[in-house]
């Protein structure tokens, strides 16, 4: 079955610590992405990729990094520089216009 | 400014009764546009999408949407709503920034009663 997987479910992260959310897609999607969802506040873009070794940053990219070395996986590291990182994330996925395919998400809280 | 707006936060309706889901966007050009649905502690699943063509839209479980260009809405409805319908109900649209960003709604929680 082709889909997104994202691990881990949940995440916890200590005072000053980074942390790396895995997204992993085999569609064969050119296009990823990564979301931040906050209650009563949708989704917010935090990064995205058209291509391998390419990507932009979104509205929220402050404290966060990604990479994209391979077509399948399009990891997030949130920093210690993001200071309040308790949230739902999503990563998505898609071809052309087509619509995004997404992951069933981490959600990653403070110790 | 690009936008979309969901005006309600939660809906409520009884098992049976249609159902309406208001969407209305702020974007330049023509806009592609799509609802997605989100069960609790789950990603967003596509229910149909409006790029061109025919107003109305049919989409999955029943759901349809109206795309009204002179209103700039898409508002999402089903004829008759189920219990299992409860959930997190997001409307978005696809701009070309020159990287085809979706601006997401920030959602609106529908309950069905039995």
């Amino acid at each position: 079955d082709g889909g997104i997987t994202q691990s881990p479910k949940y995440l916890f992260r200590k005072e000053g610590q980074n942390v790396t959310l895995s997204c992993e897609q085999n569609l064969n999607h050119d296009a990823m992405y990564w979301y931040r969802q906050d209650p009563g506040q949708g989704l917010r873009l935090i990064y995205y990729s058209q291509i391998v070794n390419d990507f932009q940053k979104g509205d929220i990219a402050e404290g966060y990094s990604v990479s994209r070395e391979k077509k399948e996986s399009f990891p997030l590291t949130v920093t210690s520089a993001q200071k309040n990182p308790t949230a739902f994330y999503l990563c998505a996925s898609n071809l052309g216009s087509q619509p995004q395919h997404f992951g069933d998400g981490t959600r990653l809280s403070i110790l | 400014a690009q936008s979309v707006a969901q005006p309600e936060d939660q809906v409520n309706v009884a098992e049976g009764n249609p159902l309406t889901v208001k969407c209305t966007y702020s974007v330049s050009g023509n806009p592609y546009l799509f609802w997605y649905v989100q069960y609790p502690n789950r990603g967003l699943q596509f229910l149909l999408k409006y790029i061109t063509g025919d107003n109305l839209v049919k989409g999955s479980y029943g759901f349809e949407a109206e795309f009204n260009k002179s209103q700039t809405s898409f508002h999402l409805k089903k004829p008759s709503a189920l219990v299992s319908d409860s959930a997190l109900y997001f409307c978005a649209v696809r701009v070309d920034t020159g990287g085809f960003k979706t601006i997401f709604g920030a959602g609106t929680r529908l309950f069905v009663k039995a």
